[in-house]
């Protein structure tokens, strides 16, 4: 069955850095997604790509957020400047035509 | 988007038949019912979609009632392994359209 891989699984940084976390999608799909699950809280949609640009986001989407594909495989979430609350796991999915949407395993991105 | 409602947690045995309902008592014309399975520290994952009536698949069984304003989620047989949280979402079936996810349903299945 095809997936969704992420990497890294997990992320360390300190406020202020930036970070990069990237996404290898399905193949033949077009739709991409970022969504974030602060723990213990409920999934979040952030932002989805498709055609090379954005077709809507979250308010959690501000000006530190940026999405982009830049070899024609992987799909990356760009957080510029961490804060503590940005702490999370951040979940790539990618749809088929009938928007089944496909999650990866996930990154956990821990600000110190 | 179509508000759902369903039960904050649920405790089952090995080897029963569990049964989720969620309500939607909004669901528009174009809505799909559709519930996604989310195991901890891993990506929700889709289980079933349906309209209307009956569908099934080698997971689930998924029953909606003519009005649409309920659906069930039936796990036959659930194991330990069936542990996980449920999500039921509402909405139609556009292609790039974003999932919106609830607090789902909490199954705890024990031995």
């Amino acid at each position: 069955e095809p997936e969704v891989t992420q990497t890294p699984s997990h992320q360390v940084t300190q406020m202020g850095q930036e970070v990069i976390l990237r996404c290898v999608p399905i193949s033949n799909h077009l739709y991409f997604y970022w969504y974030r699950q602060i723990l213990g809280q409920k999934v979040e949609f952030l932002v989805s790509f498709y055609n090379n640009e954005i077709s809507e986001k979250s308010e959690i989407f501000d000006d530190q957020f940026s999405v982009e594909r830049p070899d024609g495989s992987n799909f990356t979430l760009k957080i510029r400047s961490t804060k503590l609350e940005d702490s999370a796991m951040y979940f790539c999915a990618t749809s088929d035509r009938e928007n089944e949407q496909y999650f990866g395993p996930g990154t956990r991105l821990t600000v110190t | 988007l179509a508000k759902t409602t369903q039960p904050i947690s649920m405790d089952s045995y090995e080897g029963q038949e569990v049964n989720i309902t969620c309500s939607h008592n909004n669901i528009a014309t174009n809505d799909y019912i559709t519930w996604y399975q989310q195991f901890p520290s891993q990506g929700p994952r889709f289980i079933i979609q349906g309209y209307k009536t009956k569908v099934t698949n080698e997971v689930a069984s998924l029953f909606i009632p003519a009005d649409r304003k309920s659906s069930t989620l039936s796990l036959p047989r659930v194991s330990l392994s069936d542990t996980a949280v449920y999500y039921c979402l509402v909405g139609d079936r556009e292609y790039g359209n974003k999932l919106v996810f609830g607090a789902g349903t909490i199954l705890r299945v024990k031995s």
